[in-house]
């Protein structure tokens, strides 16, 4: 079974609009830590947010933001009033502590590819 | 500091012929990662050094790939004899270790065609 799941392969949107891209996970640990990934079209995946199992206030940084439910197994990320420079592939990933506190391997969901368009 | 650099950024290939690639992690990075992405499916893990032991290789597709970290520093990444499944992206990831908190540092990639 997937761990991580983004059931939104693909989201198109016009500049200014809000887009909520959605992501679920499954683990049995207790602790575990939560991503986001931007891969622009130049390639490199670019780090967004990472969230650890017992912080689930939500996050805001500028047009960002990201909603942790642990309830539902979900950590959903918000852009506000999007703009064409947002599209690129997004990617949700979850990291399973191995042996304490080392980040183990990173489980990642399929991505979203998101187009804003002008 | 300098990023994770990979080299090449893009390969071509044929099918049958070796290619190695190579991934140098953020100084002082004891873990180093290599993930791959085929066309439209999601970034697998690969396998995972600390220093220059491997730490975790569950996700090597077969023994058509071998890893290395010289050192414990640089590490490659060679695909002998390259298959056209092997076609893909691979990320290279570091990360300081020790504590959670450091997060992972990824590189850009190397885009592999086998043709």
């Amino acid at each position: 079974a997937q761990k991580v799941t983004q059931a939104q392969t693909e989201i198109s949107v016009v500049e200014k609009e809000d887009v909520t891209l959605d992501c679920v996970y499954e683990t049995r640990d207790t602790t575990y830590y939560l991503f986001w990934y931007k891969q622009p079209p130049s390639g490199e995946l670019v780090f967004l947010i990472r969230r650890n199992s017992f912080d689930e206030q939500n996050e805001i940084s500028g047009r960002y933001s990201w909603n942790f439910q642990k309830s539902t197994s979900s950590f959903n990320f918000t852009i506000t009033a999007s703009q064409v420079v947002d599209s690129a592939v997004y990617f949700c990933a979850l990291s399973e502590p191995d042996r304490g506190s080392t980040l183990g391997r990173l489980y990642f969901g399929r991505g979203t590819q998101l187009t804003v368009w002008p | 500091e300098a990023g994770v650099t990979q080299f090449p950024s893009h390969s071509v290939i044929e099918k049958g012929q070796t290619v190695t690639l190579r991934c140098d992690p953020i100084s002082g990075h004891d873990n180093l990662y290599w993930y791959r992405r085929v066309m439209g499916k999601e970034i697998k893990f690969l396998l995972h050094f600390v220093k220059e032991s491997k730490q975790d290789e569950s996700g090597m597709p077969n023994n058509r790939f071998l890893a290395e970290r010289t050192g414990g520093t640089y590490s490659t990444l060679k695909v002998q004899p390259a298959e056209l499944e092997d076609s893909g992206v691979y990320f290279c990831a570091s990360s300081h270790g020790g504590t959670a908190l450091s997060g992972y540092t990824f590189g850009s990639g190397t885009r592999l065609t086998v043709v």
